[in-house]
């Protein structure tokens, strides 16, 4: 079946223009999250969201990154003016996964796209 | 704050077995994952350890020691194919219907014939 989406997989951008990185996941995955990987390092949390709902974006590295999933499916990050140090790859990952109002959750892989590879000029 | 720590590298042999390494110190634990990620492919998923002990599929293995903040990825039989980035992530739940999976660098392994 169909994996996570990205779009597009490549972007350079000149310093100061605004970008935005589409994810497409899995049909039916409650839960989407943004990772930023930097060459040779492994990817960071940028934000997560339960269908529509944004319930964390502690990982947002600025008020310049702004993450939406409106429908609760296709979520959008938009980095507005671009500096050289966002250049990284973008990755979406989504999942079943829900919590509980105990905290607890059942296991549930997150599925990863095949990312965004920005490059800031 | 999460800290977690393993290997940069490590290069093993064709055939041979090979364990690789990751500790932590992190608040609010919900389970460990290994991932395997290829140059410029995305990571994808290994295995899973919430509880103590050693989880078995095919060639790979992990083990989780919660007392002790530590886990290995065991890979026996390599082929040329594991040449790759493992990376160990620990998921944590941070509260308001929230939680994150924190990633390791990773350990690039390089099979050799």
């Amino acid at each position: 079946g169909a994996g996570v989406s990205q779009s597009p997989r490549y972007k350079v951008a000149k310093r100061g223009q605004d970008v935005a990185l589409r994810c497409d996941p899995i049909s039916g995955h409650v839960s989407l999250f943004w990772y930023q990987q930097a060459l040779g390092q492994g990817p960071e949390f940028l934000t997560y969201f339960q269908n529509e709902a944004q319930l964390d974006k502690s990982g947002l590295p600025s008020d310049r990154f702004f993450a939406e999933r409106p429908e609760g499916s296709v979520s959008t990050l938009k980095i507005q003016r671009t500096q050289q140090e966002d250049s990284a790859v973008y990755l979406c990952a989504s999942s079943t996964q829900r919590w509980t109002s105990g905290g607890e959750s059942s296991y549930n892989e997150q599925f990863f796209g095949p990312g965004t590879r920005l490059t800031v000029l | 704050g999460q800290n977690i720590d393993q290997p940069t590298e490590m290069t093993a042999t064709e055939g041979a077995i090979v364990q690789i390494n990751c500790t932590y110190q992190t608040s609010g634990f919900n389970g460990l994952f290994w991932y395997q990620q290829h140059a410029g492919e995305a990571p994808t998923f290994l295995s899973y350890n919430v509880l103590d002990g050693l989880e078995e599929k095919g060639r790979f293995s992990s083990f989780l020691s919660r007392s002790k903040g530590y886990s290995y990825l065991l890979l026996k039989e390599l082929q040329m194919k594991d040449s790759a980035s493992y990376l160990c992530a620990v998921r944590v739940y941070s509260g308001a219907g929230s939680y994150q999976l924190t990633f390791g660098k990773g350990t690039k392994l390089s099979v050799i014939p």
